[in-house]
């Protein structure tokens, strides 16, 4: 199976920060990764496909980049509602797996 | 409007069973592999098990092997999960996803539904 491990596990930023989230893959996954925002009791979110592809509806403020075994995504200019846990997660292979999510808090 | 909602999630002994639905709406059901993908209190999302478009390929992780059983009805556009054996390690909100076959995203998920594994 293919690990996804994602850093930090949580960050604390203020409206208008740049932050990122890094997620590794154990083996190399070509481009086949995604990237999804969850809030507190609703359902997860795509946000970003195929390592960079903003999904339709996402807000132009985040960014995404890599291929192989590492990933980042960005979010510039942070903003209260950007206040969520995100996951990265692979396509790549079966079993589908997900990092273990990044906590991100509006200070 | 894409629309995925599911239903049959509660409070169940373990070893007791569960059959979860899920309904869908607004796309072509039979086009896309369908999921189920859990969330356990204080842990992050795990994938459960994938059907494929045709109902011709099933897949599960080693966690709920051999207890979990996914299957779809195309023409009433619902995908079910037959939960058998159910252990308190299962206790989770349940989601199901959907997903164009191949390396692609989950796009689309319903809003979760809890299933409480306690005696």
């Amino acid at each position: 199976d293919i690990q996804m491990t994602q850093s930090p596990s949580s960050l604390s930023a203020s409206v208008g920060d740049r932050v990122t989230i890094t997620c590794r893959a154990s083996q190399s996954i070509s481009s086949s990764l995604n990237w999804y925002q969850q809030k507190p009791g609703k359902a997860p979110r795509l946000l970003i496909y195929t390592a960079s592809t903003l999904q339709s509806g996402a807000p132009s403020r985040l960014s995404a980049s890599g291929s192989g075994t590492d990933f980042i995504l960005a979010i510039s200019g942070l903003q209260p509602e950007d206040s969520a846990t995100y996951y990265c997660q692979q396509s790549y292979s079966t079993p589908w797996t997900f990092g273990q999510g990044t906590k991100v808090e509006i200070k | 409007e894409v629309q995925l909602v599911e239903s049959g999630g509660g409070l169940v002994q373990p070893g007791g069973s569960l059959r979860l639905s899920c309904a869908a709406s607004g796309f072509t059901f039979n086009n896309y592999a369908m999921n189920w993908v859990r969330r356990a209190p204080g842990k992050g999302l795990e994938w459960v098990s994938s059907i494929g478009a045709g109902d011709d390929s099933t897949l599960y992780a080693d966690s709920v092997k051999g207890r979990y059983t996914i299957s779809r009805d195309n023409s009433r556009s619902t995908l079910y999960l037959q939960m058998n054996s159910l252990r308190a390690e299962d206790t989770a909100v349940y989601y199901c996803a959907r997903k164009f076959p191949g390396s692609y995203p989950f796009d689309c998920w319903g809003q979760g539904t809890l299933v409480t594994v306690s005696s």
